[in-house]
């Protein structure tokens, strides 16, 4: 089983839907939970970060921790074109892990 | 501050040469982390430090990987000799240690290597 297994994708969503994201991970002594956005030819840049269980929102973007679950998840409300990247979530702890990606296409 | 900062930008080699990537990490930053990114294994961490020590090597693919951090804002990822299978982007993160937590890490642009 891989530390951190991520719906791998690609996922496509109308314009105005709401995408959403997912994570499960295995190392209980994560503490650290963030999602990464990252465009076509470019770096990884943070969007979300989370600590503890329960929902945090920030604009359109909700991230959700269920540490008895072992999952977190990314939900992207009113999505528009410009959400049109690959995802990653990184759960860090005693180790540091990263998801293999999921490929959202936003479609006008 | 200008971010982490990633050099070269682009390196094109041919097979058995040695490859030098270098990085500077953000001021302050405790953490620096070597990633290594294709298309068919996706992000891959390579090796990490802390206070300029290396923790866990445990990612890098072979001895022919070396990586280094003589001082807190300098660390290298040698390659020697490359191979047509090290073409991959890689990338330099930096990041702190919060009190109770780890923060995010903010990555450098990328090396794009290219092997011959």
């Amino acid at each position: 089983q891989k530390e951190v297994e991520q719906n791998s994708g690609p996922l496509s969503v109308p314009e105005g839907a709401i995408a959403s994201l997912n994570c499960t991970y295995s190392d209980r002594g994560s503490q650290s939970f963030f999602w990464y956005r990252q465009y076509s030819g470019k770096s990884p840049e943070l969007i979300m970060s989370i600590y503890s269980n329960g929902d945090k929102e920030d604009g359109r973007f909700t991230a959700q921790l269920n540490k008895a679950s072992q999952y977190v998840s990314l939900l992207i409300r009113d999505s528009q074109p410009s959400d049109s990247a690959t995802y990653l979530c990184d759960i860090t702890g005693n180790q540091f892990y990263f998801g293999t990606g999921t490929s959202l296409t936003v479609i006008p | 501050d200008a971010g982490v900062i990633q050099s070269p930008r682009h390196e094109v080699t041919e097979m058995g040469q040695e490859v030098t990537l270098r990085c500077k990490p953000i001021s302050g930053h405790d953490y620096l982390f070597w990633y290594r990114q294709t298309m068919m294994r996706g992000l891959e961490l390579l090796i990490y430090f802390n206070n300029n020590v290396p923790i866990d090597d445990s990612g890098m693919p072979e001895d022919r990987f070396s990586a280094k951090m003589p001082n807190a804002s300098f660390s290298t990822l040698k390659i020697q000799p490359s191979e047509p299978r090290d073409s991959a982007v890689y990338f330099c993160a930096s990041s702190s240690q919060g009190a109770l937590s780890y923060n995010e890490q903010f990555f450098g642009p990328g090396t794009r290597l290219t092997v011959l």
